[in-house]
């Protein structure tokens, strides 16, 4: 089956410094990426739709500027957290849309947790 | 190890009939359950989650879930299904910690 493989898997960091999360789609061209973040015991909070070669769309009250996101090619797309924060402390999972046959399919990378000291 | 199985890849109801999608976790402590929905070309959508409160959930546009220990389910159902609810729909675990883990999905389909 489709996979979507996310690195790193965990993440610690200063605060101040950027870290880059990348989410490949290993078998198929995805056209579409998201991104979400997740609180422990909370669902995941959509943070922006990634499509290739275009800006990325992002949810209301998601800054642009503190989440960067890069749909370079139809195979990689990456979050970069800018000036991380404490508050940024958080579980980021991507998930990759491939569409054949006349159905779209969601694949889930297995997430990164991101711990901000 | 937390897992998350799905059965059925795909199921196929008819407008107006029950709707039920079956989903089975493991884990080793007490899980939060969590029903999304995914329509094309958009991103998941929260239909309902389980948090140890009340077994029986109620999520947006007539879904409910039931969570039952005994058998380590948390099943998705509506009464009455609608064109609209044909969609994806993933079931996902979390136990209270910052990994969740998503079952592979089950496609609706609704027909008229």
């Amino acid at each position: 089956g489709a996979v979507v493989s996310q690195h790193p898997s965990w993440v610690i960091c200063k605060s101040g410094t950027s870290v880059k999360i990348e989410c490949r789609s290993l078998d198929f061209q995805a056209t579409t990426m998201f991104w979400y973040r997740q609180f422990p015991k909370q669902s995941l909070m959509l943070m922006a739709t990634s499509n290739e070669g275009s800006k990325a769309t992002y949810e209301q009250g998601v800054e642009k500027d503190k989440f960067l996101i890069n749909h370079a090619s139809l195979t990689l797309s990456t979050l970069t957290v800018t000036s991380a924060h404490p508050e940024d402390s958080s579980f980021y999972i991507c998930s990759a849309s491939f569409s054949g046959g006349g159905n779209e399919k969601l694949f889930f990378g297995s997430g990164t947790q991101l711990s901000v000291l | 190890a937390q897992s998350v199985t799905q059965l059925g890849s795909h199921v196929s109801v008819s407008e107006g009939a029950l709707v039920l999608l079956r989903c089975n976790y493991s884990s080793s402590v007490p899980p939060y359950l969590f029903w999304y929905v995914q329509y094309p070309n958009q991103g998941l959508q929260l239909l309902l989650k389980y948090t140890s409160a009340a077994t029986l959930v109620k999520g947006i546009n007539g879904f409910e879930a039931e969570y039952k220990k005994s058998e380590t389910s948390f099943h998705l159902t509506k009464p009455s299904a609608h064109m609209s609810d044909a969609a994806e729909y993933f079931c996902a675990v979390n136990t209270g910690g910052f990994k969740t883990i998503f079952g592979a999905g089950t496609r609706l389909f609704v027909k008229a």
